[in-house]
């Protein structure tokens, strides 16, 4: 079936450093691809998301690349900050809208 | 700002009891997904609504959840009998057409 493979599962980084995250999915159907970061307690908020006719898209210290042939997708944090710290989801979404499919999140702490 | 609602925010019970929590999609949203976690573990599916019409729900302990639309502000979750091991988050999140979800603050629940 489909599914999305996220890595790495935990990341720490010390403030200021890049930190990158990365998937990779299985359904070449899949269209959209959306990121979400979820802080401790709270609800998972989109953050960037990227279309398949798109090969890079970027905003303010976050960016998103997209690989359709090899089917791989990462978020980039540039310069980054302890208000970085949260637990980040990939997904892809799959021709139709109907159905994501998320990664098993990747835990992101940042040390000052 | 639009948002996804759901209640209640939390919710203590005991084991064997019903329970139902609500969620009100965002206005105009097509697609409502019901999510499952547990300790910041990633996002279990559970059931999803397209224009009302359940599309899966295959991630549902059959026996004893139960999902529904019963208008399109207004999708539940209902749990009868409740068990400990039901003891997780539940997220709603809703969506239009192919594009990034957005999602309810949860709702806690702890089956004693």
């Amino acid at each position: 079936g489909e599914n999305v493979e996220q890595h790495p599962s935990t990341l720490s980084v010390q403030e200021g450093d890049s930190a990158v995250i990365k998937c990779t999915y299985s359904d070449s159907a899949s269209n959209y691809f959306p990121w979400y970061k979820q802080e401790l307690g709270k609800r998972p908020q989109l953050i960037i998301d990227i279309r398949s006719n798109v090969g890079e898209k970027k905003d303010q210290r976050i960016a998103v690349t997209l690989n359709k042939t090899a089917k791989h997708f990462s978020l980039h944090i540039t310069e980054t900050q302890p208000e970085d710290s949260a637990v980040y989801f990939c997904a892809a979404i799959h021709t139709g809208g109907f159905k994501t499919i998320f990664g098993a999140g990747t835990r992101l702490f940042v040390k000052a | 700002d639009a948002r996804v609602t759901q209640t209640p925010r939390d919710k203590v019970t005991e084991m064997g009891q019903e329970v139902t929590m609500r969620c009100q999609p965002i206005l105009g949203h097509n697609t409502v997904f019901w999510y499952r976690q547990t300790m910041m573990q990633g996002l279990e599916l559970l059931a999803y609504f397209r224009n009302r019409a359940p599309l899966d729900d295959s991630g549902m302990p059959k026996d004893r959840f139960s999902a529904e639309m019963p208008d399109a502000t207004l999708a539940t979750l209902k749990i009868q009998p409740s068990e400990p091991r039901d003891s997780a988050v539940y997220f709603c999140a809703s969506q239009l057409g192919g594009r990034g979800q957005f999602f309810g603050p949860g709702t806690r629940l702890t089956v004693l």
